[in-house]
């Protein structure tokens, strides 16, 4: 089993409609982050979370919001979709602190919106 | 204000020979470095890094030069294989005022392709 898992790998939805993604980990990491990748622009930050009372928004929160049910589960939403949010989302996972390895990331939610 | 910068989207090698991808920083306050490298469909998974006190970090076929001063690094690849072929993000980290979170910031990347 992945150490970072998240449900769905695929998702296409219509504009308008509520969607979440979900990633939920076993490493024990206290630190969740959400990512959307987009083409030409790398990895961006949308939410981060240092543990379950500490939710903080990263530099595209706008149109997102995140629930962190657990240490272990870390959701995204889309409370509304809108085409421009067709992007490859990733979950993230780190230690309090520096690690030689930094995050450890899932495999990923390729979204599409119509 | 993007303060991680790979400006070459894209980089082409032969098999056998150096693959040498770059990363420029503009935040003086990152002090440890990290490059991941992704290929499709899967997530990032982290490849070498190296802190601010060293100038290079080697592993294996990798190395990571740090030079500070020009605020720059670079990943060295030799030699290259075909199964590099991949996106490869840099990434930078700093003890942040107030705390010590350790955000990384990435760069946009680099689509490596090794030809056989």
């Amino acid at each position: 089993d992945a150490d970072v898992t998240q449900t769905p790998r695929n998702r296409i939805t219509k504009t308008g409609k509520r969607i979440m993604l979900e990633c939920s980990q076993t490493k024990g990491h206290d630190r969740m982050y959400w990512y959307r990748q987009d083409p030409g622009l790398g990895l961006r930050l949308i939410y981060y979370s240092f543990d379950v009372k500490d939710i903080n928004k990263g530099e595209i929160s706008d149109g997102y919001s995140v629930s962190r049910q657990a240490q272990a589960k870390f959701s995204l939403s889309l409370e509304s979709a809108i085409p421009n949010q067709t992007a490859l989302y990733f979950c993230a996972t780190s230690q309090p602190g520096r690690t030689s390895y930094g995050y450890t990331f899932g495999s990923g939610t390729r979204l599409t919106v119509v | 204000d993007q303060q991680v910068k790979q400006n070459s989207p894209s980089l082409s090698v032969q098999e056998g020979r150096i693959s040498i991808l770059n990363c420029d920083y503009t935040n003086s306050m990152f002090d440890y470095f990290l490059w991941y490298k992704k290929y499709p469909a899967e997530g990032p998974t982290f490849l070498i890094s190296i802190s601010s006190i060293k100038d290079k970090n080697e592993d294996g076929r990798f190395t990571v030069f740090l030079n500070k001063s020009a605020k720059h690094l670079s990943l060295h690849i030799v030699p290259s294989q075909p199964g590099d072929s991949a996106v490869y993000f840099c990434a930078a980290s700093a003890i942040s005022r107030g705390g010590s979170n350790y955000k990384l910031t990435f760069g946009k990347g680099t689509l490596l392709t090794v030809n056989p």
